[in-house]
């Protein structure tokens, strides 16, 4: 199983809402990641956890809130996001030093 | 310091001919370097990686990539291009005991019939 799983596949938010992305793995790799990908664009690094401990943090706005409730689960809580923040976002997940990793299918996000 | 070019941001091909993708890397150290492939509104998919050994490295989907030294290139090749081969393709280097790989721009393929 190389799969990473990202749910939902598309949602779309009010500036006022709460809502979550779930990503989930079983290829046993301890870390995982959230990338944001505007239209033709690479993707861009938001957070990285390594071993369910928050390693990076690329200056992320607060109303972006990353979780890992475990080895298998990442989540990332939105809250009073901007129009801007519609983009695709991707979780991936790799083994620890820098193998190569493995990208779920993304969320579509639009905020309205 | 580290940077991922891909020259080429369109390429058109015709189905059956062969592709080249060119990928050029500036990093200090034996690079981990790859190439992902994203179809419209999808995620990234590993085509295929090198991280050391023979510089010729096969990958899925008939993809072959050579990584040359001299030149910091890791090119991308296919001897005969189908029309699903249309898509994003992105080069990629993994920077050693970051957890951060920087990628390249892109280069959109489009398969003429």
């Amino acid at each position: 199983d190389t799969e990473v799983t990202q749910t939902p596949k598309h949602l779309v938010m009010g500036m006022t809402n709460k809502k979550s992305l779930k990503c989930e793995q079983h290829m046993g790799h301890r870390a995982m990641y959230w990338y944001k990908q505007k239209a033709k664009k690479p993707p861009e690094l938001m957070f990285v956890y390594s071993y369910e401990k928050l390693s990076i943090n690329e200056s992320v706005p607060s109303r972006f809130s990353p979780e890992c409730p475990n080895s298998s689960l990442l989540n990332l809580h939105l809250h009073a996001l901007q129009p801007e923040d519609s983009a695709l976002y991707l979780c991936a997940s790799s083994h620890v030093g820098n193998t190569e990793a493995f990208f779920g299918q993304g969320t579509r996000l639009t905020v309205v | 310091a580290q940077s991922v070019t891909q020259p080429d941001i369109h390429i058109t091909v015709s189905e059956g001919a062969s592709l080249e993708l060119r990928c050029n890397y500036s990093y200090g150290a034996t690079p981990y370097l790859f190439w992902y492939v994203q179809s419209p509104g999808q995620g990234l998919q590993l085509l295929l990686k090198y991280f050391s050994g023979d510089t010729l490295v096969q990958g899925i989907k008939g993809f072959e990539a050579e990584f040359k030294r001299s030149q910091s290139s890791f090119n991308l090749r296919k001897p005969s291009v189908h029309w699903s081969d249309a898509a994003e393709y992105f080069c990629a280097v993994g920077i050693s005991g970051t957890y951060k790989y920087i990628f390249g721009t892109g280069t959109r393929l489009k398969v003429l019939a």
